[in-house]
């Protein structure tokens, strides 16, 4: 099961801000890098943040993170019709010794 | 470019043994880790495990220890996962990915491209 807990849905116009937070614990979020994936409809989950809050290169400027804490978020700014997907936050965990994910939200565009 | 290629879709019986391929291609595949996750029909990700491909150290979930063998083919830049004793829970996609910064540990900064995924439905 997953132990970073995650929204399950976000959503908003065309324009719009969206953020998606992502809660988990010390021995994750508390104590290493947070990364982001996007998973549009029927593909693989693609990289968005990487180190807490770096987007690799090609991925839009409109994507931001942040970490706070044992709390991560990822803000859509501009929302656009080609956001509607599932987002997933990241984290090695110390405690569990593997890499666990966020329960996953799905951003709709209204 | 950087890409991982899957092997296609596979159908099992329960008891069953798969092994699933990922082949590397446009970066030196022994400089980084790969690490395999899964997701079943309408979930979320879930982590199997990790290979250096450096030495083939590994570390695999604790839900899989026993089950699971992940292993590389440096010669032919190619990661294998083999999954056994095959359940109707085991149908999911499989996906593997490459890992930034866990060569020689499993702690994987972030995951970096992914493959494009295989199905695997386990199905009397």
């Amino acid at each position: 099961q997953s132990v970073l807990i995650q929204s399950p849905s976000a959503s908003g116009t065309p324009g719009q801000r969206v953020t998606i937070s992502c809660s988990g614990s010390s021995s994750n979020i508390g104590s290493n890098i947070v990364s982001w994936y996007q998973q549009l409809p029927g593909t693989a989950p693609k990289l968005l943040i990487h180190n807490d809050n770096q987007r690799p290169s090609g991925v839009p400027d409109r994507f931001s993170g942040s970490k706070s804490d044992t709390s991560a978020s990822l803000a859509i700014s501009g929302l656009q019709s080609e956001d509607e997907a599932d987002y997933y936050c990241a984290a090695w965990d110390d405690s569990l010794k593997g890499h666990v994910f966020g329960t996953g939200t799905k951003v709709s565009v209204l | 470019q950087v890409q991982l290629v899957q092997s296609g879709a596979e159908v099992k019986k329960p008891g069953a043994s798969v092994k699933v391929s990922c082949k590397a291609s446009g970066y030196t595949f022994n400089s980084y880790g790969i690490t395999w996750v899964r997701q079943a029909p309408g979930q979320g990700l879930e982590w199997m495990g990790w290979i250096s491909t450096y030495n083939g150290d590994t570390n695999y979930a604790q839900r899989f220890q026993g089950r699971v063998t992940m292993t590389t083919d440096t010669s032919t830049s190619t990661a294998y996962m083999e999954l056994r004793s095959l359940r109707s829970d085991d149908t999911a996609i499989y996906y593997c990915a490459r890992g930034s910064a866990c060569l020689y540990s499993g702690s994987c900064n972030w995951l970096d491209p992914w493959g494009q995924g295989t199905l695997l439905t386990v199905s009397s």
